[in-house]
């Protein structure tokens, strides 16, 4: 039983245009969410996160909304770089004090030039 | 400059030996974390340690064991019980609430 699913595996993106990518959860329980970007052979890189008190973070070009009711996340990229070209988790965790992360199956990001 | 150090980034086992994985971290975190990727997968939890001499299984801890002796090492034994080993191997830490875990750069493990 997934928790957390990425229900697309790629995405293509024209160079200066909106990525969007998408996290549904199940666990109500849940009550952090985080973006990590991930190349090929390196570990996972922190991208931005999103606490259940809040329905919108924004970080630079990027900005995770939350929408709790849907069970939803997603992960706006604007513009895109070509240098975004990369596999994007979402993770959740909860409740508060469990300091373990869920993880999706990911959505690879091809950001054209 | 702080981080954790996965060693070897390739490894490769023969069958029906165990080999061990190296994770260590430099940033003075208390909890430690083994995952394993798959392709098309996301990251699987195998084994995590909140506090020295003390661990906990993951969701996928059959076929591996670990230890955590030192706060700063939690090495990962991939036993000859793990019938399909062939993955990448990712160790992070993680130090308070408002930090996110901080992930190494891997091991990625063949059989020969």
């Amino acid at each position: 039983d997934q928790q957390v699913k990425q229900n697309s595996p790629s995405l293509s993106v024209q160079e200066g245009r909106i990525s969007i990518l998408n996290c549904d959860y199940t666990n109500s329980m849940f009550d952090y969410f985080l973006w990590y970007k991930k190349y090929p052979a390196e570990g996972p890189t922190f991208l931005i996160s999103i606490s259940s008190i809040k329905d919108k973070n924004e970080d630079g070009r990027f900005t995770v909304f939350l929408n709790k009711s849907a069970k939803h996340l997603s992960l706006h990229i604007v513009p895109s770089q070509p240098g975004d070209s990369a596999v994007y988790f979402c993770a959740a965790s909860g409740p508060t004090g469990t300091y373990k992360y869920i993880f999706g199956t990911g959505t690879r990001l091809k950001v054209l030039a | 400059d702080g981080g954790i150090t996965q060693s070897p980034k390739y490894l490769f086992r023969k069958e029906g030996q165990n080999v061990t994985l190296s994770c260590e971290q430099n940033l003075n975190h208390d909890a430690m974390y083994w995952y394993r990727q798959d392709p098309g997968q996301g990251l699987r939890l195998i084994y995590y340690s909140h506090i020295v001499n003390d661990f906990q299984k993951g969701d996928i801890a059959e076929g591996y064991s670990v230890s955590r002796e030192k706060k700063e090492s939690f090495p990962l034994t991939v036993t000859s019980a793990q019938k399909n080993p062939t993955a990448f191997y990712l160790c992070a830490s993680y130090g308070r609430g408002d930090q996110p875990q901080h992930f190494g750069d891997g091991t990625r493990l063949s059989i020969l």
